[in-house]
């Protein structure tokens, strides 16, 4: 599986808009990049997933790179209830169902 | 509602008792998993199940079995736990891809074991 790579932890304040980052440079062209969160004693949840364009639902934001090395997990207005640790996952097409969580990125909501 | 629950929730033990984790979900899926979560290693899957009665060795599986019965059930068993095998466990399931994008996972909320 190819790797990604994102910072361990990022603050926010409430209200305003997070950027989560994620790079993965060795990403073949069938790989999927999904994001997943896991709120403090919760399992993970699924966030969002793209493969070239942008995408949005309901709860956040996927701007990927034009050559896809790296994406941007938005979320356009941050709340105490989206403290969580990020991860970004890359899946190949028609690959393993398991998903291989790396580190993540622990998102602190200031009040 | 559409839901992966996981039962005990919490569980202490001695070295050795078996106990049996159960995971159950309601959206007829047919993929279900178990990870496990430790401190500094991130989730690691123990066992998949692709379907009723076809099940496979994830990247740890040792000391861990698991059966494929009935569809919405895949529980998890530990003939023998050890100290090692504390942990926070983690169940999930998806739909099987049908040659596209990757399926959504659905995690269930998690079981504590503690084994003495």
């Amino acid at each position: 599986d190819a790797k990604t790579t994102q910072p361990n932890s990022m603050e926010s304040n409430e209200e305003e808009p997070v950027h989560l980052p994620c790079n993965h440079s060795t990403i073949s062209g069938t790989d999927y990049i999904h994001w997943y969160r896991q709120l403090p004693s919760q399992g993970p949840e699924y966030v969002i997933h793209g493969l070239t364009s942008n995408v949005n639902n309901r709860m956040a934001s996927l701007a990927i790179a034009e050559d896809r090395k790296s994406s941007t997990l938005i979320l356009h207005r941050a709340t105490l209830r989206d403290a969580a640790v990020y991860y970004c996952i890359l899946r190949v097409q028609g690959g393993s169902e398991k998903l291989v969580f790396g580190k993540g990125t622990k998102l602190t909501v200031n009040p | 509602e559409a839901q992966v629950t996981q039962n005990p929730r919490y569980l202490i033990t001695v070295t050795g008792k078996k106990l049996t984790v159960t995971c159950s979900q309601n959206m007829n899926h047919e993929y279900m998993s178990w990870y496990r979560q430790d401190p500094g290693l991130g989730l690691r899957q123990i066992y998949y199940s692709m379907n009723v009665e076809v099940t496979d060795k994830g990247d740890v599986p040792e000391g861990y079995k698991v059966s494929r019965k009935e569809k919405r059930n895949f529980p998890l068993i530990l003939e023998s736990p050890s100290p090692n095998q504390t942990s926070l466990y983690f169940c999930a399931s998806s739909p099987l891809p049908t040659g596209g994008a990757p399926r959504t996972q659905y995690f269930g909320p998690g079981t504590r074991l503690l084994v003495l």
